[in-house]
């Protein structure tokens, strides 16, 4: 069955300390690995889709890669407004559209 | 556009009441998603659209459970009969059908059954 695993639930970080989430997943037939960040009683604001291995891709203090097993999402220098959950989902197989997302990973940053 | 919209952003109701929500999308994209979150999880999937056509529904959408995109643009999700377990958040998301494009969320509907 294909599986989202993300870690840690909850990262507690001091501005300026940088980080990494990690998602790892087992699925059959990758097709698209996504990254959402979402505040409190919002939807999901899309961040980054990444296609094969050895991918990256940036934006702002955020810096997204993934290998065959997992993806990490960087965070370098955090600041407060940074402070959110942050989703992981992957579209797999291909007689389906549906994403299959992670539980998240609850990050807050002190100033 | 101002992306993806969904009515009403909170809904109380009484057990064994029906609810209805709707979603607009954003007017160019082919594709509709209706997902159900619940606190400390991530978003499940229920059912999308490709403009009329309902192409996949998840084992979670039971007979309670009906949607519609009757004309290709707005949708609308139905619970018949509520039960307290349907209180979540039901969030809709659309995006091109072809080539590699993001999904884009709407803000959801909080659906609270007591």
């Amino acid at each position: 069955e294909d599986q989202v695993t993300q870690s840690p639930e909850a990262l507690r970080l001091q501005e300026g300390e940088s980080s990494s989430l990690n998602c790892s997943y087992t699925v059959s037939g990758l097709r698209g690995l996504f990254w959402y960040r979402q505040d409190p009683g919002k939807g999901p604001e899309f961040l980054f889709t990444l296609y094969s291995a050895g991918e990256e891709k940036e934006k702002e203090r955020l810096k997204a890669t993934l290998t065959k097993k997992e993806s990490f999402l960087h965070i370098t220098a955090p600041k407060p407004e940074d402070s959110a959950t942050y989703l992981c989902a992957v579209q797999a197989g291909y007689n389906t559209d549906k994403l299959i997302f992670g539980t998240g990973t609850r990050l807050q940053v002190f100033p | 556009d101002t992306g993806v919209s969904q009515d009403p952003r909170h809904k109380i109701t009484k057990r064994g009441q029906n609810v209805t929500f709707r979603c607009d999308p954003i007017s160019e994209h082919n594709r509709l998603y209706w997902y159900r979150q619940t606190l400390g999880q991530g978003p499940e999937f229920l059912t999308y659209f490709q403009n009329e056509a309902q192409l996949e529904k998840s084992r979670l959408l039971s007979d309670r459970f009906s949607a519609e995109r009757p004309k290709g643009s707005f949708s609308t999700l139905e619970i018949q009969r509520t039960e307290q377990g349907d209180s979540a958040m039901y969030l809709c998301a659309s995006r091109h059908g072809t080539g590699h494009y993001g999904y884009t969320f709407g803000s959801g509907t909080r659906l609270t059954v007591v």
